[in-house]
């Protein structure tokens, strides 16, 4: 059964919209991540955390809040969405042991009109 | 902080032959490092993870090279087969931060037969 699973998969708003991104892993993984992915960028880290409560800010953070609620779920919220943000996003976890490998999910594909 | 560069962005080989992708990278403390295939419409999956002990690490079909002097990660498919049509990412993390990687930009493979 997949570790790491996002929801939803595809999604389409509009300019101004509000979207949550769900992300729940099943690793008991203390680290997890949230990525966008765009062609000619690679992956790009938004925010991460190392466990509930916890947030730390990535390279690409303007435009997203994310909130760990426990260990296993973490959310990534576009409370004012713009067109720049239509992208492939990603969440994964990590964990001690792992050393920095890091467990993807399926990814969501979010388009912003 | 660290950059990862990857080359080539694109790669078109024909069934049988090599498909060499390099990364260079610039920190020196740099420690771990990973390959992952992204097949189409699909996530990332950890091809293989090398760490700075090791220089040379073989998988099914694939070598990985480590050159610390040179700070170059490479990874060489050889006798490619359409099956390995795919995005490929290196990835590097810091010994002392392994919560976080840098990724390159990716390097999408097309095996013809």
């Amino acid at each position: 059964e997949a570790a790491v699973t996002q929801s939803p998969r595809n999604k389409v708003t509009v300019t101004g919209g509000n979207v949550t991104l769900s992300c729940r892993q099943t690793n008991s993984h203390n680290y997890m991540y949230w990525y966008r992915q765009d062609t000619g960028h690679g992956l790009r880290l938004i925010h991460y955390s190392y466990g509930a409560g916890n947030l730390q800010i990535g390279d690409v953070p303007d435009g997203y809040k994310a909130t760990r609620t426990t260990q296993e779920d973490f959310f990534l919220l576009l409370e004012l969405a713009s067109p720049s943000q239509t992208s492939l996003y990603f969440c994964a976890s990590s964990g001690p042991g792992t050393r920095g490998e890091q467990y993807f999910g399926p990814g969501t594909r979010l388009t912003v009109l | 902080g660290e950059q990862v560069e990857q080359r080539p962005p694109h790669l078109s080989v024909r069934e049988g032959d090599s498909a060499f992708i390099t990364c260079t990278y610039t920190d020196p403390n740099s420690y771990y490092f990973f390959w992952y295939k992204q097949e189409p419409g699909a996530s990332l999956q950890l091809l293989m993870k090398v760490f700075s002990s090791t220089e040379i690490n073989e998988g099914q079909g694939f070598t990985v090279l480590l050159n610390k002097k040179d700070k170059r990660l490479s990874l060489n498919l050889t006798a490619a087969h359409p099956g390995d049509s795919a995005a490929y990412f290196c990835a590097v993390s810091l010994s002392s931060n392994t919560d976080k990687v840098v990724f390159g930009t990716g390097t999408r493979l097309q095996v013809s037969p």
